[in-house]
């Protein structure tokens, strides 16, 4: 099972309208970073939330770690075309060995 | 910070044939890692390089198909055997390196691969 899920999947929205996406983790996180993608291209690090109850902001986009710092949700405010892309949260994982992984991926169209 | 580098930045191989991947970090570095991301798709790790031993694969990854080395603390080589079509996907270098008191991730900037 994937460790860290994210939801939705796939969003289309219309330009303009506010937007949520979610990533779980099934263990607690000790940092969670948000990434932004376009297909063939590097990772854009957007933010990263380390303590329980954080939020950050940047521009329209803000995220936070949940208290219990298990989910993050990474909203987008009044959206614009360039917005569109995939957004990927990741985390590192300490349990025996270092890892660092990658959300399942959320890709985001939006609609001019 | 850390500069990664991969060889090739992309390449085209007929199904059946095998290809290998080099990163090279500008510093010496913790740990390096390899990553897959498939069209659309997400990243997902392939394995951990341990620099003088066999790496470490995650789940439905093996040697045999992606056998790795790590000969030092800057260097690492990513192999594909015997590809097919569904191999197709960009292969990413990832490093983590002690800066003060905690670690930073980096990454490199991947080898897209297109098996025909």
């Amino acid at each position: 099972s994937q460790e860290l899920e994210q939801s939705p999947q796939s969003l289309i929205v219309q330009e303009g309208k506010n937007l949520t996406i979610n990533c779980t983790s099934s263990k607690t996180l000790y940092g969670l970073y948000w990434y932004k993608q376009k297909y063939g291209e590097g990772l854009i690090f957007l933010m990263m939330l380390q303590k329980g109850g954080e939020e950050k902001s940047h521009e329209k986009i803000t995220a936070k770690l949940d208290e219990k710092k298990q989910q993050s949700s990474l909203h987008i405010t009044a959206s614009q075309p360039s917005h569109a892309g995939i957004y990927l949260c990741g985390a590192a994982y300490t349990s025996g060995t270092y890892k660092y992984i990658f959300g399942t991926g959320t890709r985001l169209k939006v609609l001019a | 910070s850390a500069v990664i580098s991969q060889k090739p930045s992309r390449d085209i191989c007929q199904r059946g044939t095998s290809l290998t991947i080099q990163c090279q970090v500008d510093s010496q570095v913790t740990m390096m890692f390899w990553y897959r991301q498939q069209p659309g798709q997400s990243l997902t790790l392939i394995a951990t390089a341990n620099q003088g031993s066999e790496a470490t694969y995650e789940s439905g990854f093996v040697i045999d198909k992606f056998p790795i080395s790590r000969p030092n603390l800057t260097f690492s080589t990513l192999t594909v055997s015997n590809m097919s079509p569904e191999d197709s996907s960009i292969y990413l270098c990832s490093v983590i390196k002690l800066q003060g008191i905690s670690y930073e991730q980096y990454f490199g900037p991947g080898t897209r691969l297109t098996v025909t």
